[in-house]
C-alpha cells in the first residue's frame, strides 16, 4: 500500500518555541493531506484540510494563526506549531488522499509531541 | 451527539472468543463506512470498508444498516493479536472528511 512518513517521529520542546513536523507521501502524489491531533483516550480530530497549492481550511476551533499549515508540493505538507504550550502536547498525525482517490487516506506514523 | 458514537469499552476476552462490537452515526448523508484499527501510540490502520450488503474478510464480518444508522464489527477466534482499539469511521461521500469515532478497545487475553 501507499506509504506516508512523518518526521520526526517525536519532539520534546520548551513552552513557548515553536515546532515543525513534516508529512511526505513517498511513493504517490497527494493532492489533499489532512492533520488530526489525538489527546490521551480520545479519537482523532480533524485539524485542517491541506490542499496542494492552496491554503488550509481549518476546522472550527483551530486557530490557523497559532497550527500553521503549508503544503508547497505533491509529496509534503508541514504543520508547525506556533509558540507550543504544554496543552499542545498531543499526537498529531497526517493521512494523505491521492489525487486519483476519493475515499482512501493513507496515514503517517504520527509524531508525538510534548512542550514542557 | 457525537456524530459517531462507540462503546469504549474495554471488551476483555479470551482466546478464541467472538466479539461483535456496534457503532451508530447521526448523519443520514453519510456514504462511507470503515472499521480502522488502533495500536497503542500508532497511528490507525484501515481494517476494511463497510458495504451496505455486509462484507467479510477472514475473521471479521462488518454489517451496515442505514435504516438505523448502525455499523457493526464482529471478529471470530479471537487472538492476542487481536487487542487494539477499533475505530468506526464514516464520511459523507466522495472526497469528504473522514468522521472518527472514540474507538473500542479490545482486550484478548490467553
Amino acid at each position: 500500500g501507499a506509504v506516508v512518513s512523518q518526521h520526526p517521529s517525536w519532539v520534546i520542546c520548551k513552552s513557548g518555541t515553536s515546532v515543525k513536523i513534516e508529512c511526505r507521501s513517498l511513493d504517490f502524489q497527494a493532492t489533499t493531506m489532512f492533520w488530526y491531533r489525538q489527546f490521551p483516550k480520545q479519537s482523532l480530530m480533524l485539524m485542517a484540510t491541506s490542499n496542494e497549492g492552496s491554503k488550509a481550511t481549518y476546522e472550527q476551533g483551530v486557530e490557523k494563526d497559532k497550527f500553521l499549515i503549508n503544503h508547497a508540493s505533491l509529496t509534503l505538507s508541514t504543520l508547525t506549531v506556533t509558540s507550543a504550550h504544554p496543552e499542545d502536547s498531543s499526537f498529531y498525525i497526517c493521512s494523505a488522499r491521492h489525487a486519483t482517490s476519493t475515499d482512501t487516506q493513507y496515514f503517517g506514523p504520527g509524531t508525538r509531541l510534548t512542550v514542557l | 451527539r457525537k456524530e459517531v458514537e462507540q462503546d469504549p469499552g474495554p471488551f476483555n476476552v479470551p482466546e478464541g472468543a467472538t466479539v461483535a462490537f456496534n457503532c451508530t452515526y447521526s448523519n443520514s448523508a453519510s456514504q462511507s463506512f470503515f472499521w480502522y484499527r488502533q495500536d497503542c501510540r500508532k497511528e490507525p490502520k484501515l481494517l476494511m470498508s463497510v458495504y451496505s450488503s455486509g462484507n467479510e474478510d477472514g475473521r471479521f464480518t462488518a454489517q451496515l444498516n442505514r435504516a438505523s444508522q448502525y455499523i457493526s464489527l464482529l471478529i471470530r477466534d479471537s487472538k492476542l493479536s487481536d487487542s487494539a482499539t477499533y475505530l468506526c469511521v464514516v464520511n459523507k461521500g466522495a472526497r469528504e472528511k473522514l468522521v472518527f469515532g472514540t474507538g473500542t478497545r479490545l482486550l484478548v487475553s490467553p
